[in-house]
């Protein structure tokens, strides 16, 4: 079956830890995202990554770092410089990110979320 | 900066009603509008989406609307069963900070009662 798996389901941290949540894809993707999503709120863009070797920050990376050494995989470090960790954190994979062109969106790839880790800092 | 407002934040309907869901996005470049159902403790999964050159999309007891001159987009379910209940997330792909990415609405949850 193609998807993404995220792992673990569950994870706990105490303080000052830092945690690695994994992701990986087999759906042969080129882009790779991770979200941080808590009660009330959308989902926040931590980081994301167009293609191998490659990550930019989104909205709200600090605390948090990334690699991107495989195409099929994406891991998230939670660092403990990230003062409020405890969230639900969602990857997503898409074919490609889609370009500018001509001053306007170009053709956009669907994302495909993972089940998500719950992350909870003791 | 871009954002998607969207309303209302929770919505309750007996079984057999119909449901909306409204949104409305702040950069008027944007022409992508995908809809995501997210159950309980699972990611979310997308259940329609819409692209700027049309103005309605439907897809069995799902549809949904983009009026591109007010900026919003509203997602509508007819005949709702129980297993509709979920929290549902619009989003709006914006180009912003120098990088292309979805901005999300802050989620509808959705009780259908039998």
């Amino acid at each position: 079956d193609g998807g993404i798996t995220q792992s673990p389901k569950y994870l706990f941290r105490k303080e000052g830890q830092n945690v690695t949540l994994s992701c990986e894809q087999n759906l042969n993707h080129d882009a790779m995202y991770w979200y941080r999503q808590d009660p009330g709120q959308g989902l926040r863009l931590i980081y994301y990554s167009q293609i191998v070797n490659d990550f930019q920050k989104g909205d709200i990376a600090e605390g948090y770092s990334v690699s991107r050494e495989k195409k099929e995989s994406f891991p998230l470090t939670v660092t403990s410089a990230q003062k409020n960790p405890t969230a639900f954190y969602l990857c997503a994979s898409s074919m490609g990110p889609a370009g500018l062109a001509g001053g306007y969106l170009s053709s956009y790839h669907e994302q495909f979320f993972g089940p998500g880790t719950r992350l909870t800092v003791l | 900066g871009e954002n998607v407002e969207q309303h209302p934040s929770t919505l309750s309907v007996q079984e057999g009603d119909s449901a909306v869901i409204k949104c409305t996005y702040s950069d008027s470049a944007s022409n992508y509008f995908p809809w995501y159902k997210q159950e309980l403790g699972k990611g979310p999964q997308l259940i329609i989406d819409i692209r700027s050159n049309v103005g309605e999309k439907k897809d069995q007891r799902i549809a949904v609307t983009l009026n591109k001159t007010a900026k919003h987009f509203s997602l509508h379910i007819t005949e709702t069963q129980p297993e509709d209940s979920a929290v549902y997330f619009c989003a709006a792909f914006m180009f912003s900070g120098g990088y292309n990415k979805l901005i999300f609405g802050a989620g509808t949850r959705l009780a259908v009662h039998p």
